[in-house]
């Protein structure tokens, strides 16, 4: 039981580059988000889903385009980057939208913008 | 924007002393949530309190909540050196989105 990975783990694109960042999850879980983390600033929701087949958008979502085509992966997208997303990606995931539910944290992706 | 914000923003202990830290929020909320990150991995999470419950128990870890305050405080007893992390607190209001504070950084002196 991996629980929930991402890939790569790091990045380095160039200003108006493109990538994709990949989260899996094996805890047949319905919600996943995606954080990105900033010194100083916490973690900041960008998007998450609530299903398969469904994205919504968070606190920070421009920039980013998401994509859950399958319950375990959770795709974010950047089409053109800015140095200004030079962060710590993080994705999670939690069974259910239940208040109570614990999140699962992936290790993250450090991703630079020059 | 972040609901919690936790103070202090660092704290350094000895080995076997409790570490404190505090969590204020500014709106009402269902649960509040603690989440461990040690250097360069995910977070992890650490305990749920439900806004109407005063206090709560894991191990070593103690958890208050204040609603009228709006505040709550977590104390890790018997510090260890693998007790170095850093810790958010993550408020949970009306809705499953986590809403996390910038964390306190705690490092455990041998």
């Amino acid at each position: 039981n991996a629980g929930v990975t991402q890939t790569p783990k790091f990045r380095v694109l160039k200003t108006g580059q493109s990538m994709t960042l990949l989260c899996a999850q094996d805890m047949n879980h319905e919600y996943m988000y995606w954080y990105r983390q900033d010194p100083g600033m916490g973690l900041r929701l960008i998007h998450y889903s609530v299903g398969e087949g469904t994205t919504a958008k968070g606190e920070v979502p421009d920039g980013y385009n998401v994509s859950r085509l399958k319950k375990q992966n959770f795709l974010l997208g950047l089409e053109s980057a800015a140095p200004s997303q030079t962060s710590v990606y993080f994705c999670a995931s939690s069974y259910a939208g239940d208040r109570t539910d614990t999140q699962y944290f992936g290790p993250g992706t450090r991703l630079t913008v020059l | 924007s972040q609901q919690g914000e936790e103070d202090p923003q660092a704290l350094s202990i000895q080995e076997g002393e409790n570490a404190t830290m505090n969590c204020s929020y500014k709106t009402s909320i269902n649960n509040l949530q603690w989440y461990r990150q040690n250097s360069g991995r995910g977070l992890v999470h650490l305990i749920l309190i439900r806004s109407n419950e005063r206090e709560k128990h894991s191990g070593r870890l103690r958890v208050t909540l204040d609603t009228s305050k709006k505040s709550s405080s977590l104390l890790i007893t018997a510090s260890r050196a693998a007790d170095t992390a850093s810790y958010f607190c993550a408020t949970v209001p009306n809705d499953y989105k986590l809403s996390f504070g910038a964390g306190t950084t705690v490092t455990v002196r041998a």
